[in-house]
């Protein structure tokens, strides 16, 4: 699976936007970008995927760039309780080589 | 996307001794895995666990200390064999989601040895 890598920390102010980014610049054609996150003490959560395509839904936004080799997960009004680590993976669709691999992901920190 | 009951939530064991965590998903799905994740450490794979044949490790475990079942598509189980205080961690299991909307995860075992 394509590596991927995330800044270690974020910050943000409660209502603004939480722009999270992520580079796979060795993304295959066929692998998907997927982003989790995962509340302290709670089992990682899908937040959304994307292959080409910009993508959204309840949650968040996914911009992957042109060439695929990098995307931002936008959290458009941030609250304290989208304090978590979030993790950008990237993986086939299918197949036994679709399991999950964890990054360390980026650990955002939403403030008052 | 599937619901997974993992149980126990959490637990102290004495070294030397075995733990078995159970993973109950909802509905049959094809693809299970268990994951460990250290203290401040993110998720590793242990294992993905075949329906009807044996689990497939992942680098740096192995069958005696992290045994692993899948009787069913609904149902699996990892043990953590002969513990001792370095497989202090949490362990999770994930199932594979409806479609591309990827995996589910358990809540997850605390487990402490002492």
């Amino acid at each position: 699976d394509a590596k991927t890598t995330q800044p270690p920390s974020m910050d943000c102010a409660e209502g603004r936007a939480a722009n999270l980014p992520c580079n796979h610049s060795t993304i295959s054609g066929n692998e998907y970008v997927y982003w989790y996150r995962q509340i302290h003490s709670q089992g990682p959560q899908y937040i959304i995927h994307g292959l080409k395509n910009n993508e959204t839904n309840e949650m968040a936004s996914l911009i992957i760039t042109e060439d695929r080799k990098s995307s931002t997960l936008i959290l458009p009004h941030a609250t304290l309780r989208d304090t978590a680590v979030y993790y950008c993976i990237v993986r086939p669709s299918t197949g036994t080589a679709s399991k999950l691999t964890f990054g360390t992901g980026t650990r955002l920190q939403v403030t008052l | 996307s599937a619901v997974i009951s993992q149980k126990p939530s959490r637990d102290i064991c004495q070294r030397g001794t075995s733990l078995t965590i159970q993973c109950q998903v909802d509905s049959q799905v094809t693809m299970m895995f268990w994951y460990r994740q250290q203290p401040g450490q993110s998720l590793t794979l242990i294992a993905t666990a075949n329906q009807g044949s044996e689990a497939t490790y992942e680098s740096g475990f192995v069958i005696d200390k992290f045994p692993i079942s899948r009787p069913n598509l609904t149902f699996s189980t990892l043990t953590v064999s002969n513990m001792s205080p370095e497989d202090s961690s949490i362990y999770l299991c994930s199932a594979e989601g409806q479609g591309l909307y990827g995996y589910t995860f358990g809540s997850g075992t605390r487990l402490t040895v002492v």
